[in-house]
């Protein structure tokens, strides 16, 4: 079975632009979550879709958006970036059945994201 | 409430040492522990997991104790080898993954 997949893996944009990262989730898992990773933040969650419904979000601005579609693939958008959005973002998928709890999160290689 | 304190933040064992990485919680809500491990370049990958209704669960050379009336659960990893340096996160969920700062483990020969 194929793992994640995260396009692209490098980004570099500047500041005031958006970007829109995507995510393939394991095949049969409906669940996809969303993590930004920095040096000084550790592992933060962003939010959670399933069955293209948003069932959770962490704590970020709303500049910070998602999407899932039918086929479970998920996008996730910053706008109007800032420095402090450069970081690696992660996604997970699970199958999102036994709810997120106890659920096995498997986590794609990231998307780098660097903005000048 | 929501932090998942862990420590060391980083840790030098020998090859055949024991590693040892501690994390700390405050919600009582949490009802599922996990390890991640995270090699460079690479996503967090589930290494263990524990509920709160076990006290210690064993894979391998991987163990997690876990203290419900201390709200302290620690990742014990016997016979460390090389291929083991990495980072590794705890975490406690609810409806959420809330993962601790990560360590990064060196094992030396």
């Amino acid at each position: 079975k194929a793992g994640v997949t995260q396009t692209p893996r490098y980004l570099i944009k500047t500041r005031g632009q958006q970007v829109t990262l995507s995510c393939s989730p394991i095949s049969g898992h409906r669940s996809v979550s969303w993590y930004q990773q920095t040096p000084g933040q550790g592992l933060q969650f962003l939010f959670e879709y399933f069955s293209e419904t948003q069932r959770n979000k962490g704590n970020f601005p709303g500049r910070f958006s998602g999407r899932q579609f039918s086929n479970s693939r998920s996008e996730m958008n910053v706008s109007t970036l800032e420095l402090g959005d450069s970081a690696l973002y992660l996604c997970a998928s699970s199958s999102g059945i036994q709810g997120a709890s106890t659920d096995t999160q498997y986590f794609g290689p990231g998307t780098r994201l660097t903005v000048l | 409430q929501q932090q998942v304190k862990q420590s060391p933040q980083s840790l030098i064992v020998q090859k055949g040492g024991i590693s040892i990485i501690n994390c700390a919680y405050e919600n009582t809500a949490f009802d599922y522990f996990p390890w991640y491990q995270q090699f460079p370049g690479k996503g967090p990958a589930l290494l263990i997991a524990i509920r709160p209704d076990v006290s210690e669960k064993k894979e391998g050379r991987f163990t997690i104790s876990f203290n419900k009336s201390a709200k302290q659960f620690s990742l014990h990893i016997m016979d460390s080898q090389p291929g083991d340096s990495a980072t590794y996160f705890c975490a406690a969920s609810t409806d959420k993954l809330i993962f601790g700062t990560g360590t990064r483990l060196q094992v030396f020969p």
